[in-house]
């Protein structure tokens, strides 16, 4: 059964910081990876999508890597604003369906 | 090309009621996945349905929970005798043919239930 980890649950950095969020997952056989970011009390936000052939995809300061055999994913955003402060969540497309992790709490501070 | 529509998107109920939320997906897409999320967790699935059939419902509760897809119409989750524990945000979403696919799954805006 595939598990999805998210590391750390919760990061707060002053603004202007380079980050890296963390998500690791069990079983290798995904057919792709996504980020999202979740805004409280509202719907996803899809930023990278990752198919498993591919080792990573970038989109403005976000940058994110898969290693699909060591079963790892990061989300890295750089120079980050008080506007990234959000939920991100990691989720890896199996057959039948997305799993996801708990994701990680981001606070930017001014 | 409209999104994934979800609907009601806020629903309160009192425990002991039913509650129903609809979706429709995607415009072409014949799948449609519900998920819930518990407040400060994670999205957890909940069943996967194509046009009159459940694929997968493993992460459906036993009891009072019900989902299905009808050749016309949403898809529909229904949550019988709700009590204050289903208080949570049931999201939805549809791809065109995920079997042996890498597509996206596409999501909707959500249907906050709240249970008093």
């Amino acid at each position: 059964k595939q598990e999805v980890t998210q590391i750390p649950a919760a990061l707060s950095v002053p603004e202007g910081e380079n980050l890296v969020l963390n998500c690791s997952f069990t079983d290798s056989a995904i057919y792709n990876l996504q980020w999202f970011r979740q805004d409280p009390g509202k719907g996803l936000t899809s930023l990278l999508l990752i198919q498993s052939s591919q080792r990573e995809q970038t989109s403005g300061r976000l940058n994110a890597s898969l290693d699909k055999s060591s079963g790892r994913s990061t989300l890295y955003i750089a120079a980050s604003q008080p506007g990234d402060s959000a939920t991100y969540l990691c989720a890896v497309r199996t057959n039948n369906d997305m799993r996801f992790g708990a994701g990680t709490r981001l606070t930017v501070k001014p | 090309n409209a999104g994934v529509m979800q609907n009601p998107r806020h629903l309160v109920r009192r425990r002991g009621q039913e509650a129903r939320l609809r979706c429709s997906p995607m415009k072409g897409h014949s799948h449609v996945y519900w998920y819930r999320q518990l407040p400060e967790e994670g999205l957890k699935f909940m069943v996967y349905l194509q046009k009159e059939n459940i694929i997968d419902e493993s992460g459906m509760p036993k009891e009072r929970f019900s989902a299905e897809f009808p050749k016309e119409g949403p898809s529909i989750l229904r949550i019988q005798q709700v009590v204050r524990g289903d208080s949570a945000a049931y999201f939805c979403a549809s791809s065109p043919d995920p079997s042996g696919s890498g597509n996206t799954i596409y999501f909707g805006e959500g249907s906050w239930l709240t249970v008093v």
